[in-house]
């Protein structure tokens, strides 16, 4: 079984400051985990992925996220907020081995004020 | 050349009526997706499809029934439609399965009235 949970459904930061979107995962195997966004009226797109290997991962657009395996964490940050980073953020998590399902979290909603 | 494309973008119609949503990816990809995106934004699987084949299916209505006539391909059709049923339907797919990269469409926005 797996579990994903995002603390904050919307999260509102000026710009230039610093982005950070939490997401914690339960699984019973090791994890593959994701992070996506989604703009308006969009499908969701890959900003990064965690696999195997070095827990710190980048992504597209700045963004990057630490494996915690201690904490089951993979919290999503961005130093320098952009207007254009205003969308919704989606963690997701998947078991490896066999015909694993893709679990998504609740959403993030990420404002960014001027 | 869109990746994964779905038809129709948007689809307004009758409680009781039956409707489809077609899926197309050109990405050479062996596993694709329906998923149900409700008014709160909450993503859920329906089905998935390896190489044609029904590998996992969700507890969805039986009205529900997916179909894939080759690999690039994974259509939706939806009988006697309820209001529950509005909501917006992502197709994806993935090279090989749930650990790889999804790719999603631009998604159906499909309204029961």
């Amino acid at each position: 079984a797996q579990s994903v949970t995002q603390l904050g459904s919307h999260v509102s930061v000026s710009e230039g400051a610093l982005v950070l979107l939490r997401c914690n995962y339960s699984s019973s195997v090791p994890p593959y985990l994701f992070w996506y966004v989604q703009y308006p009226n969009q499908g969701l797109q890959l900003l990064l992925k965690y696999t195997t290997g070095a827990t710190l991962v980048k992504g597209i657009n700045g963004f990057e996220a630490e494996f915690k395996k201690s904490e089951t964490s993979f919290h999503l940050t961005k130093p320098s907020a952009h207007m254009s980073d205003a969308a919704e953020y989606f963690c997701a998590v998947s078991g490896s081995g066999g015909y694993q399902k893709v679990t998504f979290g609740t959403g993030t909603k990420l404002q960014v004020i001027p | 050349d869109t990746a994964v494309s779905q038809t129709p973008k948007y689809l307004v119609t009758q409680m009781g009526n039956d409707k489809s949503i077609k899926c197309e990816q050109n990405l050479g990809h062996d596993t694709m997706y329906w998923y149900k995106q409700d008014s709160k934004k909450f993503l859920k699987i329906m089905f998935s499809y390896n190489n044609k084949e029904l590998i996992i299916n969700e507890t969805v209505p039986n009205r529900f029934s997916p179909k894939s006539p080759d690999k690039a391909h994974l259509n939706l059709h939806i009988n006697s439609l309820e209001l529950g049923d509005s909501a917006v339907y992502f197709c994806a797919s993935s090279p090989r399965g749930a650990t790889d990269t999804q790719y999603f469409g631009p998604g159906t926005r499909l309204t029961v009235l």
